[in-house]
């Protein structure tokens, strides 16, 4: 059984610094991997989305990186900002049109 | 394109009583989920639909929840009697079956409170 777990659960920040969030999974057979963000009271809204073939993945100030092997995955954001303040969630497909396996989460506040 | 609605938003009720939560996917998305999300932790499977097929409900209380999506589109979750612990956020997502990414589209989620 697939389980997913993200360190740390909780991280506080000052502005402008560069961060790394972690994502562990236990069967390194998976399809792919999502990062997700969550506002408080909100969805979730996706954020990189990594194939089980690729290393890494950017969009901005964030690059995901996956190393299957090991089981890893990591989320690092550039210069935070106070509006990156939020819970993100790592999330694992096991394989194509499945459901996915989230972590509990990482709440970020990024103080000004 | 528009994303996935969820309605309604929030929902209050007392033990025993019962909700429904309704879904409208991304169009043309026919792989359907719900997810059940308990305060501080990640979203778990409810329920996955294929058009209006089930595919996955093996982790829905069957006792006390049911799902349905009658013509592939729509879908909804409806909880009788509600306990307690079903105080939670109700999320709907979305993707296509065909696509080789296999990426979830999600809703801006149902909150739940049982009194």
């Amino acid at each position: 059984k697939q389980e997913v777990t993200q360190i740390p659960a909780a991280l506080s920040v000052p502005e402008g610094e560069n961060l790394v969030l972690n994502c562990s999974f236990t069967d390194s057979a998976i399809y792919n991997l999502q990062w997700f963000r969550q506002d408080p009271g909100k969805g979730l809204t996706s954020l990189l989305l990594i194939q089980s073939s690729q290393r890494e993945q950017t969009s901005g100030r964030l690059n995901a990186s996956l190393d299957k092997s090991s089981g890893r995955s990591t989320l690092y954001i550039a210069a935070s900002q106070p509006g990156d303040s939020a819970t993100y969630l790592c999330a694992v497909g096991n394989s194509g049109n499945t459901p996915l396996v989230f972590g509990k989460g990482t709440r970020l506040s990024v103080i000004a | 394109e528009a994303g996935v609605a969820q309605s309604p938003r929030y929902k209050i009720i007392e033990k025993r009583q019962s909700v429904a939560f309704w879904c409208n996917p991304i169009s043309g998305h026919a792989t359907l989920y719900w997810y059940q999300q308990i305060l501080g932790q990640g979203p778990k499977l409810l329920i996955q639909f294929q058009n209006n097929g089930v595919v996955d409900d093996s982790q829905l209380p069957k006792d006390r929840f049911s799902a349905e999506r009658l013509k592939g589109v729509d879908s909804t979750l409806k909880i009788q009697p509600a306990k307690l612990e079903d105080s939670a956020v109700y999320l709907c997502a979305s993707s296509h079956p065909d696509s080789s990414y296999n990426e979830q589209f999600f809703g801006p989620g149902t909150r739940l409170t049982v009194l």
